[in-house]
């Protein structure tokens, strides 16, 4: 496998920030992805990155460090909303291009 | 625009009996279709890919088998499912594979093995 690991849980306050770090080991990195998964319901994509450094889409943001193998998703202005499961996922040429996902991150945001 | 269907959503199943759960995709042509399980607590693992019609590679040895008998359709089967099948399957497709083709994931379907 490509050995992603992340953080199981994280709490934070509505308003404030949150950054979701992801690390991962693979022989042929082909790009990261980040999807959100609300309870209960299939995966959504929101961010992709191949290249070091940062993608910002609204309040989220994806950054890339391919030499120190790692990722974080940065979550701005938190809302109720954003209360879900965010998973890291990597694909990797020498394994046929599949796509292999981290256990993902729950975030829970509080009032 | 493409929509991918996966059905049924929900379902209750007797150790050892039979399952086919369905999934297809509209608006495109020639996807490659992607067959995912989760369980409780831990990521997504692929269990069958498919980039043709007819052209299924598995992941993990198990009692469940994967068929792609039309360009758009994808179908899971098992023909005794164990207690340990239990779990969200989510059906995906993407254009390509590699690179930033992104997997579309269709609304799951939960299993319940008794």
């Amino acid at each position: 496998g490509q050995n992603i690991d992340q953080p199981t849980e994280m709490t934070a306050t509505e308003g404030a920030i949150v950054q979701i770090n992801c690390t991962y080991q693979t022989s042929g990195f082909n790009g990261l992805f980040w999807y959100q998964q609300h309870a209960g319901e299939a995966p959504t994509f929101l961010s992709y990155n191949v290249l070091d450094g940062l993608e910002e889409k609204g309040r989220f943001s994806s950054f890339l460090s391919r030499s120190k193998g790692y990722s974080y998703l940065l979550l701005k202005e938190l809302q109720m909303k954003d209360s879900a499961s965010y998973l890291c996922a990597v694909r990797d040429w020498s394994n046929d291009y599949k796509l292999s996902f981290g256990a993902g991150t729950t975030v829970t945001v509080r009032a | 625009s493409q929509t991918i269907h996966q059905w049924p959503a929900t379902l209750v199943q007797p150790v050892g009996s039979p399952l086919s759960l369905e999934c297809t995709v509209e608006g495109t042509s020639n996807p490659n279709l992607y067959w995912y399980r989760q369980a409780a607590g831990r990521g997504l693992q692929l269990l069958f890919y498919s980039v043709g019609i007819g052209q299924i590679s598995s992941e993990v040895p198990q009692n469940l088998s994967a068929s792609r008998p039309q360009d758009r359709q994808f179908i899971l089967s098992s023909k005794k499912l164990l207690l340990s099948d239990s779990g969200f399957y989510l059906c995906a497709w993407s254009v390509g594979r590699s690179g930033a083709n992104v997997l579309t994931f269709g609304a799951g379907s939960r299993l319940t093995v008794l």
